[in-house]
């Protein structure tokens, strides 16, 4: 089956470091998305992708950066970690169109 | 800025009863809405999918849209003490790839 997997599901790292998140999908979507969710915030968009080469900012792209080589693969990058980055990442992909988003398992990120 | 409102709950409903779940939004384009269930410390899992204004049943669930009055609903029948979860409201513009707009989400706890 098809699927989206994310990695690592936890992570615990300091301020100033540079960390990456991956996500993994069989799907064979065009479109891939970065969500963090936070307590109070809901679901907020990072960044978003419609194919390979491509790369957008979302709502909240600052002090993050990601990178689409292919299209199974959308790695999330904090350059520089902040406190303020500490949350739950999820990854999603989908069609295109009004096709659903489909999310991975996400990754708990703490950052000391 | 695009908004998505849902009453944060926690919506108590006893067993077998129907869970009436609603969302506004903000954005007259909107094109796509969705609800997405999500249990504590899960990921998002798409529920129902509407793009008409009306009704759209699936099994257990029906989700009503009113674009004139920018309202969408999720109604949930002969709940199930399984079906406590917070469901996410989100919308997608007419078009493209840009990611959802999700609201905060709606707590609901279904009372043996």
């Amino acid at each position: 089956d098809a699927e989206i997997t994310q990695s690592p599901r936890h992570k615990i790292t300091e301020t100033g470091r540079q960390v990456t998140l991956a996500c993994h999908q069989t799907w064979n979507h065009n479109n891939m998305f970065w969500y963090r969710q936070d307590l109070g915030h809901g679901l907020r968009l990072i960044h978003y992708s419609y194919g390979v080469q491509d790369t957008n900012k979302g709502e909240v792209s600052d002090g993050y950066s990601v990178s689409r080589s292919n299209t199974e693969d959308l790695p999330l990058t904090l350059e520089s970690a902040a406190s303020s980055q500490t949350s739950v990442y999820f990854c999603a992909s989908s069609a295109g169109g009004n096709q659903p988003q489909h999310f991975g398992d996400g990754t708990r990120l703490s950052i000391l | 800025q695009k908004e998505v409102e849902q009453n944060s709950g926690p919506l108590s409903v006893p067993e077998g009863a129907i869970a009436s779940l609603n969302c506004t939004y903000s954005d007259r384009v909107s094109q796509s809405f969705f609800w997405y269930r999500q249990y504590s410390g899960k990921s998002p899992e798409l529920i129902m999918s509407i793009y008409s204004n009306g009704d759209k049943e699936d099994g257990r669930f029906t989700a009503q849209l009113n674009k004139a009055s920018q309202y969408v609903s999720l109604l949930i029948r002969d709940s199930q003490p399984s079906d406590s979860a917070t469901y996410l409201c989100a919308v997608k513009d007419r078009g493209g790839a840009d990611g959802l707009t999700f609201g905060k989400g709606t707590h609901l706890i279904i009372q043996p």
